[in-house]
């Protein structure tokens, strides 16, 4: 069965700073995909990135990046100088591409970005 | 605009009174998705639909059901609602196949139930 373990229930960083959130996942699909959201505290799931498991290079969108380490299972999400309004929930999920598609979350990180 | 819209956004009910939570995608997409979200356990799946009149057990189904008369909307009811589905529910649509990347989500729906 999927898994999604998200071990930083919070986390803190200082503006302009890089932040790493860890996230390390269980499948037994060849065929999956890997998802960062973010979660504002006005409640909203905000879709960030996107890796495939045969893309060859992480992705990356504007300031985040995923360092998408296959061997080890794990998808942590890269903030680069971080804002004050990256202080949100970030969650990790998969999706097996197989049959229904379904997303698997994480439990969450709560990042706090202080001036 | 492509979007996902559920109503209510907010609900306060009380213990047994039947309620629904309409959601409703105008993106043609034909996976829909209800999850809900608890403090420590992200957000976990309730009930999907493949398709039209095509519906089936998520991870947490018990207390909830669904139906899919029509493409663009998925609602979830609630028969009997009890204090543990106090809750954020979310609805989700998104197309088939690895090649679409994405998971559209609706706003949230916060529902308490006393």
């Amino acid at each position: 069965a999927q898994k999604i373990t998200q071990t930083q229930p919070g986390m803190f960083v200082q503006e302009k700073e890089a932040v790493t959130l860890d996230c390390t996942y269980d499948t037994s699909d060849q065929s999956y995909g890997l998802f960062w959201y973010k979660q504002p505290s006005s409640g909203e799931m905000i879709f960030l990135i996107y890796q495939g498991s045969y893309d060859e290079q992480n992705a990356t969108e504007g300031r985040y990046s995923l360092n998408f380490q296959k061997a080890r299972k794990s998808a942590n999400l890269v903030i680069s100088a971080s804002q004050l309004g990256d202080s949100a929930m970030f969650f990790c999920a998969m999706r097996e591409n197989t049959g229904f598609q379904k997303l698997v979350f994480g439990t969450g990180t709560r990042l706090l970005v202080s001036p | 605009e492509a979007q996902v819209t559920q109503n209510p956004r907010y609900l306060i009910t009380v213990t047994g009174k039947k309620l629904t939570v309409t959601c409703s995608q105008n993106m043609n997409h034909e996976y829909m998705s209800w999850y809900r979200q608890d403090p420590g356990l992200g957000l976990r799946q309730i009930y999907y639909s493949m398709n039209v009149e095509v519906t089936d057990k998520g991870d947490v189904p018990e207390g909830y059901k669904v139906s899919r008369k029509e493409k663009r909307n998925f609602p979830l009811i609630l028969e009997s609602p009890s204090p543990n589905q106090t809750s954020l529910y979310f609805c989700a649509s998104s197309r088939p196949g690895p090649k679409y990347n994405e998971q559209f989500f609706g706003p949230g729906t916060r529902l308490t139930v006393l």
